[in-house]
C-alpha cells in the first residue's frame, strides 16, 4: 500500500524565518513521483514543488527547496524567508504512476507565518 | 478558460436528496480526476477519466456516487440519496496528459448535508 505521514500537524514561524516541514512515505514502487502542494483558506489547491524520485538532485523553486532522502523515504519542504502569505495548509503527496496516476495526500501541516 | 473551474461553490442539501456538481477542466487536458477532502483531512481520490473513458472508479465509497465526462470536457459527479458523512469538499483536478503530469486543481464544491 502507498502512504504518506505528515506528522506535524500545525506549525508557526516569524516572517522572514526558515521552516521546514516533515513528509514521510511509503511505496514499493521504484519511479515515482513527490509534491508539495498549499492550499490557502480559498481552497484551491496550489503546487508548490515537485520532485522526481529517480533525480538525486533536489528540487528547488524559488524560496521553497525540498530535502529528498529516497533510502529513508522522506521529503520534506524547506521554505526561506517566509512570508505572510505562506499561510496555509500543505500536503505532501504521492503519484507512484500506475494506470491512474492518482495523488495520495498526507494530513496536512497547518502553517501560519507570524508578522 | 484559465483553470480548474467547479461549480456551484456550496451546496446544501437535505439527507436523501440527490445532488450533481460539475468541473470544467483547464482547455485540452486529457486527464480529469475527483477527490474528496473531509474537514480537516487530506483529499482522497475519488474517480479517474482519460477524455471520455473513465479508467478508474475505485475510490467512489458507494453506488450511490456516480460520475461521468460524455465529451471527455465537463465532468459531473452525482451523489445520489446524500447522507451526511458525504458532506466535504470535492476537488477536481485535470492534467494535460495521461502519465505523470502537473495536476492543476479547481477550489473545489463544499457540500453540506443537513
Amino acid at each position: 500500500a502507498q502512504t504518506v505521514t505528515q506528522s506535524q500537524p500545525e506549525m508557526s514561524v516569524q516572517e522572514a524565518e526558515t521552516v521546514t516541514l516533515s513528509c514521510t512515505y511509503d511505496t514499493s514502487e521504484s519511479n515515482y513521483y513527490l509534491f508539495w502542494y498549499k492550499q490557502p483558506p480559498s481552497r484551491q489547491m496550489i503546487l508548490v514543488i515537485r520532485q522526481e524520485a529517480y533525480k538525486q538532485q533536489n528540487a528547488t523553486e524559488n524560496r521553497f527547496s525540498v530535502n529528498f532522502q529516497k533510502a529513508a523515504k522522506s521529503f520534506s519542504l524547506k521554505i526561506s524567508d517566509s512570508q505572510l502569505g505562506d499561510t496555509a495548509m500543505y500536503f505532501c503527496a504521492l503519484n507512484y504512476g500506475g494506470a491512474t496516476n492518482k495523488l495520495i495526500f498526507g494530513t496536512g501541516t497547518l502553517l501560519a507565518v507570524q508578522p | 478558460g484559465a483553470g480548474v473551474s467547479q461549480s456551484p461553490r456550496y451546496k446544501v442539501a437535505k439527507r436523501g436528496q440527490d445532488v450533481a456538481l460539475r468541473c470544467d477542466p483547464i482547455s485540452g487536458h486529457v486527464s480529469l480526476f475527483w477527490y474528496q477532502q473531509a474537514l480537516g483531512q487530506g483529499p482522497e481520490f475519488l474517480t479517474y477519466f482519460q477524455n471520455e473513458a473513465q479508467l478508474d472508479k475505485s475510490g467512489l465509497p458507494s453506488d450511490r456516487f456516480f460520475a461521468e465526462r460524455p465529451e471527455g470536457s465537463v465532468s459531473t459527479l452525482k451523489i445520489q440519496r446524500t447522507q451526511q458523512e458525504d458532506s466535504a469538499v470535492y476537488l477536481c483536478a485535470s492534467s494535460l496528459a495521461a502519465g505523470n503530469q502537473p495536476q492543476h486543481f479547481g477550489d473545489g464544491t463544499r457540500l453540506s448535508i443537513l
